[in-house]
């Protein structure tokens, strides 16, 4: 069965050091999501790629954070510099098609636990 | 107002028991909505879809109220492997066409 696969599974990091995630989705999905989740909460989306366009980043801190997806497969998020705050899980998901319809399901990755110290 | 809202339990049932989780949404303009099931440490995985006709999947019944703006996930006959946080998640119109989840509905089943 098909899977997104995310790495690295675990991250520990100081606070002010860059960190990088890496995102495959599912073969032939066009769409590409990042989500971060807070202890407690539910997922919130950071960025959306459809292909290799930035569709919606608006809740994406860009001061520190950016996204990209060159062409239009794997995706990388990256954090600089890392803020206490930003200990959370990052949750790529992706799907076949924007979710503009009644079908709205996203499959997601694992997941990469950030811990900033 | 958070545009998704539920109730964050958690709920702790015996086995066989029945259960109900409510969920609300704030943007009437929503036309889509889910529930998804998250396992502890885990992501976050489709449960089922919820339709304004109500729909069941087995012993899950999700039901629709557009009137009052809530979502219901109904669970008979409860299994210990059902202990997981249950996510609400709506469509959201208001900032062009993004999954809008809930602080999920944790539920623990117990023998």
């Amino acid at each position: 069965e098909a899977e997104v696969a995310q790495s690295p599974r675990y991250k520990i990091t100081e606070k002010s050091q860059a960190v990088a995630f890496w995102c495959d989705p599912i073969s032939g999905h066009a769409t590409l999501y990042w989500y971060r989740q807070i202890l407690g909460q539910g997922p919130e989306l950071l960025v959306q790629f459809q292909d290799e366009s930035v569709v919606d980043d608006s809740q994406l801190p860009k001061d520190r954070f950016s996204a990209e997806r060159l062409k239009g497969v794997d995706s990388t998020l990256k954090i600089q510099p890392a803020e206490l705050g930003d200990s959370a899980m990052y949750l790529c998901a992706s799907s076949p098609r924007d979710v503009s319809g009644t079908w709205g399901e996203q499959f997601f990755g694992p997941g990469t636990r950030l811990t900033v110290l | 107002r958070k545009e998704v809202e539920q109730d964050p339990g958690p709920f702790n049932v015996p086995e066989g028991a029945t259960v109900a989780f409510n969920c609300t949404y704030s943007n009437s303009a929503s036309q889509s909505f889910f529930w998804y099931r998250q396992d502890c440490r885990k992501e976050p995985k489709l449960l089922m879809s919820v339709y304004s006709s109500g729909n069941e999947d087995g012993r899950f019944t999700a039901q629709l109220n557009r009137a009052s703006q809530y979502i219901s996930l109904l669970i008979r006959d409860s299994k210990l492997s059902d202990s997981a946080t249950y996510l609400c998640v709506v469509l959201s119109m208001e900032y062009g066409n993004k999954l809008v989840f809930g602080a999920g509905t944790i539920l623990r089943v117990k023998s």
